[in-house]
């Protein structure tokens, strides 16, 4: 079965540091796709970012980027320049290419300090 | 805007009621889904309907049953609510296809005592 590890319950950041939250994952398939969804608090879980697995270029957008490592089932998200707005909970999941369902991690609390 | 939309945002039901969460979606998605989302354990999967009347059980699906009769709605049951079902429910929808997004309603607090 797959799973997929956030080993971080916590972090924080000073605004407009940089910060970087992990995410490992296990499986034995080698096509499938990867997600950040960001969750502020009281508010909706958004996607913040995607990456599919047979792209080797990292996915990037705006201020948030990943560095995937397939090879080592890691997929880490990088946030820039943090601002106010970024603290929330952030969830990595994965999900095979032939599945519907996602597989999330336990998530990570980012805290931002002025 | 995709709009997934929950019923209520809180609940606080007793033991042993039967308790209906509803979902609603406007973008003519295929798959909708339940999870339960706990401190430490992420989501987890409930159920999840990938057509109407169409369902398929997730990895915790003990003490819940679900419905879909429309397309844009799909409501989960809790047919007689217990204590360690006290948690946040959200619901997702999606296009089918695996690299699509799952669109999240906002989460209902379900607190049964």
């Amino acid at each position: 079965a797959q799973t997929v590890t956030q080993s971080q319950p916590e972090m924080s950041v000073q605004e407009a540091e940089t910060v970087t939250l992990s995410c490992t994952y296990d499986t034995s398939e080698s096509d499938y796709y990867l997600f950040w969804y960001k969750q502020p608090p009281s508010r909706q879980m958004i996607l913040v970012i995607r990456q599919e697995a047979y792209k080797q270029q990292n996915a990037t957008e705006n201020r948030f980027s990943v560095n995937f490592q397939k090879a080592a089932k890691s997929f880490s998200l990088k946030i820039s320049d943090s601002q106010l707005g970024d603290a929330a909970m952030y969830f990595c999941a994965y999900r095979f290419w032939g599945a519907q369902k996602l597989v999330f991690g336990q998530g990570t609390r980012l805290t931002i300090n002025p | 805007d995709v709009k997934v939309t929950q019923s209520s945002r809180y609940l606080v039901k007793r033991t042993g009621e039967k308790v209906f969460l509803e979902c609603v979606q406007d973008m003519d998605h295929e798959n909708m889904f339940w999870y339960r989302q706990d401190p430490g354990l992420g989501l987890r999967l409930i159920y999840f309907s990938y057509d109407v009347k169409m369902k398929e059980k997730g990895d915790i699906p003990e003490g819940y049953s679900v419905s879909r009769e429309k397309k844009e709605r799909f409501s989960l049951i809790l047919e007689s609510a217990s204590t360690n079902q006290t948690s946040m429910y959200l619901c997702a929808s999606s296009l089918q296809g695996a690299k699509n997004i799952q669109y999240f309603g906002a989460g209902t607090r379900l607190s049964v005592l």
